[in-house]
């Protein structure tokens, strides 16, 4: 079974800065997905960025990348230039590949930006 | 990125009654789920919803407390029956389709508190 550990309790960065947000994982399967999500107090889950098990590079979507690292199973996601409106909980989220396969939540961690 | 609308967004209920949940999605989808997140916690898989076929529940989660409809590939609903203030939670339902990739998308969520 997938595990999915986050366990910084909360961050908290100065506007415009950069954060990194610390996520680890637990699989022996080989090949997987691992996911970020965005809920900001609202309660809507807004789907972040996608790295899989097998890609070469590094996911980035605009100002978000994710940190793979395979070897030590981590999938840590790094906000860059850092927002007001990036105060929000953050979960990470892993898939083993193929049918039936359940999404698998870690806990969550809250970002708070300061202006 | 995908369109997935939830009525009602939100509902105070008293105990003992029922309240269904309906979910929209913008096009045709094999898969749909549905979640529950408690206060604080992360989210937890209810149950999967195919269409043509019976809900697929998660241990700790019967059809009898959560019933779930699946009439066509763009609709479903989750009931929660005979509520307690136990299931004050938000509710989300999620999708997925094969040509976007295994990422799920999820809707805005029904926050619903039970006096």
């Amino acid at each position: 079974a997938q595990k999915i550990t986050q366990t910084q309790p909360g961050m908290f960065v100065q506007e415009k800065e950069a954060v990194t947000l610390d996520c680890t994982y637990d699989t022996s399967d080989p090949s997987y997905g691992l996911f970020w999500y965005k809920q900001p107090s609202s309660g809507e889950m807004i789907f972040l960025i996608y790295q899989g098990s097998y890609d070469q590079q590094n996911a980035t979507e605009g100002r978000y990348s994710l940190n793979f690292q395979k070897a030590r199973k981590s999938a840590n996601l790094v906000i860059s230039a850092s927002q007001l409106g990036d105060s929000a909980m953050y979960f990470c989220a892993m898939r083993i590949t193929g049918a039936n396969s359940k999404l698998t939540f870690g806990k969550g961690i809250t970002l708070s930006v300061r202006p | 990125s995908a369109v997935i609308s939830q009525k009602p967004s939100r509902d105070i209920c008293q105990r003992g009654t029922s309240l269904t949940i309906q979910c929209q999605v913008d096009s045709q989808v094999t898969m749909m789920f549905w979640y529950r997140q408690q206060p604080g916690q992360s989210l937890t898989l209810i149950a999967t919803a195919n269409q043509g076929s019976e809900a697929t529940y998660e241990s700790g989660f019967v059809i009898d407390k959560f019933p779930i409809s699946r009439p066509n590939l763009t609709f479903s609903t989750l009931t929660v029956s005979n509520m307690s203030p136990e299931d004050s939670s938000i509710y989300l339902c999620s999708a997925e389709w094969t040509r976007r990739g295994e990422t799920q998308y999820f809707g805005p969520g029904t926050r619903l508190l039970v006096l």
